[in-house]
């Protein structure tokens, strides 16, 4: 079963513009990681954070996670039409190896 | 390529036919995952290995379903009696488990995924 959700399930923004992508999620974790998929193919590892931080960067995306709010942010700025993806956040649980993927955001960038 | 690879790309079957996918790790990696994926929905987990031990399995991966990883690099994943409700893509990551351990769960590489339709 999904962990957890992603919101909005799409978005549809012009280039240049930012994206924000929220993921929620259900138990307490160990981190949270950010996938990024182009239609009917692999993912691709954008990003991890640990429960101990609230803030990590990376190029053009930002993530913020809050453990008492159980969710967490995907910020990608001046975004690309190649930014065109479904983008999942995959959380990892105290004392599990496998991670637990969220439904996806399809994220559209009109050039 | 470096990456992590799967064989075939694309698997199109009749009902009631086995299947076998392959999936080769990143060659380092100790650690090999395979998850099934449905149209417009995220990853599910199926199982795990670490080196050649299999040490988590899904309650999805069914009787039907097994996956090996004999000598810890390789790994195949057989669907026996194939069903329509088993169409979907199959993605298979790898990831390197730290010598120092640690409880906290390391970045999977994804291969490109084998896409079964089961007619």
């Amino acid at each position: 079963s999904q962990q957890g959700e992603e919101d909005p399930q799409a978005l549809s923004i012009q280039e240049g513009e930012n994206a924000t992508m929220n993921c929620s999620y259900k138990t307490s974790i160990n981190n949270l990681q950010w996938y990024r998929q182009n239609s009917g193919r692999g993912l691709v590892h954008l990003i991890l954070i640990r429960s101990n931080e609230r803030e990590k960067h990376s190029g053009r995306l930002r993530v913020t996670l809050d453990t008492s709010k159980k969710s967490s942010s995907l910020l990608i700025t001046a975004s690309r039409a190649a930014d065109t993806a479904s983008y999942f956040c995959a959380t990892g649980r105290v004392g599990y190896q496998k991670v637990t993927f969220g439904t996806g955001t399809k994220l559209q960038v009109i050039p | 390529d470096t990456g992590v690879s799967q064989d075939p790309r694309h698997k199109i079957t009749k009902r009631g036919q086995n299947v076998t996918f392959r999936c080769d790790p990143i060659s380092e990696h100790n650690r090999l995952y395979w998850y099934r994926q449905t149209l417009g929905q995220g990853p599910e987990f199926l199982t795990y290995f670490q080196n050649e031990a299999q040490l988590e399995k899904s309650r999805l991966l069914s009787d039907r379903f097994s996956a090996e990883r004999p000598k810890g690099s390789f790994s195949t994943l057989e669907i026996q009696r194939t069903e329509q409700g088993d169409s979907a893509m199959y993605l298979c990551a790898s990831s390197l488990r730290p010598l120092a351990g640690g409880t906290h769960q390391e970045t999977q590489y994804f291969g490109p995924g084998t896409r079964l339709l089961v007619l």
